[in-house]
């Protein structure tokens, strides 16, 4: 089954405490991405890539880093989060054809305290 | 810079009753065009998108969309509403060249439909 799987599903951490988020997606994408889903904000990107090795800004990316070593897998990283990073995250990965559909993963719910 | 606009945060209509959700877009050029739903507790569904042709453009769950050019809209639209599709609903835009492959979302639309 086509997929794209993150985890965890929900996270509590505390300021300042390191977490990855992992992304790994079976369709041989070569686009991924991550969103946060805020009330009356919508998704907006944080990072993108384009392929493995290429990764750029997206719209909010202050305070998070991304890798993309393999194709499958583009991991989210708060190396130091905040209160303000509280947030439901989506990665979604498509092909890099414009016209085609982005596929998305479950969502993590990341609390910070 | 694209961008989309979903102007009505709810959308409350009776099951039964045909159902609108609004989309405006902007982007330089030409658009791709797509619909995602969002159950609680669940990632962005596919439901349609408009790639070329048909105006109208039929998807999943008897969804449909109308792509207006002049007024640069692409409204989501269903002839009968039922309870189940109450969610959250979005439009998307994609610019066909020169967008990096990005996908812009709006904020979204809460659909409900009430007996």
């Amino acid at each position: 089954e086509a997929q794209v799987t993150q985890n965890p599903r929900y996270l509590i951490t505390v300021t300042g405490k390191k977490l990855t988020v992992t992304c790994s997606q079976n369709m041989n994408h070569e686009y991924m991405s991550w969103y946060r889903q805020d009330p009356g904000l919508g998704l907006r990107q944080i990072y993108y890539s384009m392929n493995v090795e290429v990764t750029d800004k997206g719209d909010v990316p202050e305070g998070y880093k991304v890798s993309r070593k393999e194709k499958r897998n583009f991991p989210l990283i708060l190396e130091s989060p905040s209160p303000n990073q509280t947030s439901l995250y989506f990665c979604a990965s498509s092909r890099l054809d414009s016209n085609t559909e982005a596929f998305f993963g479950q969502g993590t719910r990341l609390t910070v305290v | 810079a694209q961008s989309v606009a979903q102007p009505e945060d709810q959308v409350n209509v009776a099951e039964g009753n045909p159902l609108t959700v609004k989309c405006t877009y902007s982007v330089s050029g030409n658009p791709y065009l797509f619909w995602y739903v969002q159950y609680p507790n669940r990632g962005l569904q596919f439901l349609l998108k408009y790639i070329t042709g048909d105006n109208l453009v039929k998807g999943s769950y008897g969804f449909e969309a109308e792509f207006n050019k002049s007024q640069t809209s692409f409204h989501l639209k269903k002839p009968s509403a039922l309870v189940s599709d109450s969610a959250l609903y979005f439009c998307a835009v994609r610019a066909i060249t020169g967008g990096g492959n990005k996908l812009t979302f709006g904020t979204g639309t809460q659909l409900k439909v009430e007996l």
